[in-house]
């Protein structure tokens, strides 16, 4: 099974900034990751997709980069609704499809 | 644009089975693959499963003794069952579209869950 570690935990940043939010792999899933933002009492939203490829309707400041075992979530000039919890999901090797546990993003 | 929305019991109880619908809209449901997908209290994302409307099906191995994900075509619509349930299968189940591949499957877009709590 493949163990994603999403870092760090909580990340605080103010309204404007940038956000930088990591995915590291247990093993190599080449670029077969996704990400997705959960608001409170929402369901989860896919962003991103084959590692770097935005999903339907998602804005250009969000941006994800990696391969292998390491992937970045960027997030730039954050806006209040950016604040959520995000979680990245790996695809290559399953069953099990695994996901994070969640990098939970705070206003600073 | 494709809409899911889950239904069933919202309590289930200890060793019991538990069964929840998904009701797609804007899709036919004979176009993707289907996934199930849980989140225990305060916990992250769990899969549960995947099915293609042939039947195909791909279950969480630390599940798979317990889970069935099946198809209802007419109907528009996917099931999950989950039998000999424990406190520990408390949480909000989604249910959700595959996409991409048979073989790379990520998920767009998810119901908005039903929360399930096992109790006698």
């Amino acid at each position: 099974e493949v163990e994603l570690t999403q870092s760090p935990a909580t990340l605080s940043v103010s309204p404007g900034e940038t956000a930088t939010l990591s995915c590291r792999a247990s093993q190599s899933v080449t670029s077969n990751l996704a990400w997705y933002q959960q608001k409170p009492g929402q369901a989860p939203r896919l962003l991103i997709y084959s590692a770097s490829t935005r999903a339907t309707g998602i804005p250009a400041r969000f941006s994800g980069s990696g391969s292998g075992t390491e992937f970045t979530l960027t997030i730039s000039s954050l806006r209040s609704e950016d604040f959520a919890i995000y979680f990245c999901q790996q695809y290559n090797n399953w069953p099990p499809i695994t996901f994070g546990q969640g990098t939970r993003l705070e206003i600073k | 644009q494709v809409l899911l929305q889950e239904s069933g019991p919202g309590v289930v109880k200890p060793s019991e089975t538990l069964s929840l619908i998904c009701t797609v809209s804007g899709v036919s449901i004979t176009d993707k693959y289907w996934g199930w997908i849980r989140q225990g209290p305060g916990k992250g994302l769990e899969w549960i499963g995947n099915v293609f409307y042939g039947g195909i099906t791909k279950y969480n191995p630390s599940l798979k003794s317990r889970v069935t994900i099946s198809v209802d075509s007419p109907k528009n619509q996917f099931s999950l069952t989950l039998t000999s349930v424990t406190a520990a299968d408390t949480a909000v189940y989604y249910c959700a579209r595959v996409l991409g591949t048979t073989l790379y499957p990520w998920f767009g877009p998810w119901g908005q869950g039903t929360l399930v709590s096992v109790s006698s």
